[in-house]
């Protein structure tokens, strides 16, 4: 079973531009999540997918960032126009129960992450 | 509301010593709690988590975690550590929310 992937690995863009990252879960697994570590500081939550849907989006910092999930299968997320301190690591994981019911307990496996550096 | 710490930032052991990273959390209902780790130059992957049920949890690589309500830790721990072993270590809670919270990481280096 393949795993989650991330494209690109690295970006590196200069301030103002526009980069658009891209997931794709494990297949089967209706939740994707995205997260960021900014900085080796924690690694912070971003939003919530179930399956097309936005089930949270709490953590998305401003409107400069705009997660899609068409189709209920990969998942980009774009951030337009990039400030310095968006720079980290972009993870995505994916869980496969759908629901309220039992989400809690369903592991979250990780993407190897995006590195993104705004200069 | 939901936290993690790991306190300390770096643990350094000699090959063949017991490994611990220290994990405390705070959440306001139950707790789900997890073990990820960040080799170099790669993601984050799933080490062991803890539902509910037997206190002491076995996971991947020969690691295990104690769950202990009263003192609201969740440690992670090796009888004894290899040299790759090496790497960033994440404790992370979830409560009946979806979102993981995580510790700041700590990093483990074994010595040969």
């Amino acid at each position: 079973e393949a795993g989650v992937t991330q494209f690109p690995s690295h970006s590196v863009i200069e301030k103002g531009q526009t980069v658009t990252l891209r997931c794709d879960p494990i297949s089967g697994h209706d939740n994707l999540y995205w997260y960021r570590r900014v900085m080796g500081k924690e690694i912070k939550f971003l939003l919530h997918f179930v399956k097309e849907s936005k089930q949270d989006e709490s953590g998305m910092p401003n409107n400069r960032f705009l997660a899609e999930r068409t189709g209920g299968t990969y998942s980009t997320l774009k951030v337009q126009p990039a400030e310095l301190e968006d720079s980290g690591v972009y993870f995505c994981a994916s869980s496969r129960r759908s629901g309220a019911s039992g989400t809690g307990t369903d592991t979250q496996y990780f993407g190897p992450g995006t590195r993104l550096t705004v200069l | 509301a939901q936290s993690v710490a790991q306190p300390e930032d770096q643990v350094n052991v000699a090959e063949g010593n017991p490994l611990t990273v220290k994990c405390t959390y705070s959440v306001s209902g139950n707790p789900y709690l997890f073990w990820y780790v960040q080799y170099p130059n790669r993601g984050l992957q799933f080490l062991l988590k803890y539902i509910t049920g037997d206190n002491l949890v076995k996971g991947s690589y020969g690691f295990e975690a104690e769950f202990n309500k009263s003192q609201t830790s969740f440690h992670l721990k090796k009888p004894s550590a290899l040299v790759s072993d090496s790497a960033l270590y994440f404790c992370a809670v979830r409560d009946d929310d979806y979102k993981l919270s995580f510790g700041a990481g700590t990093t483990v280096t074994v010595r040969a």
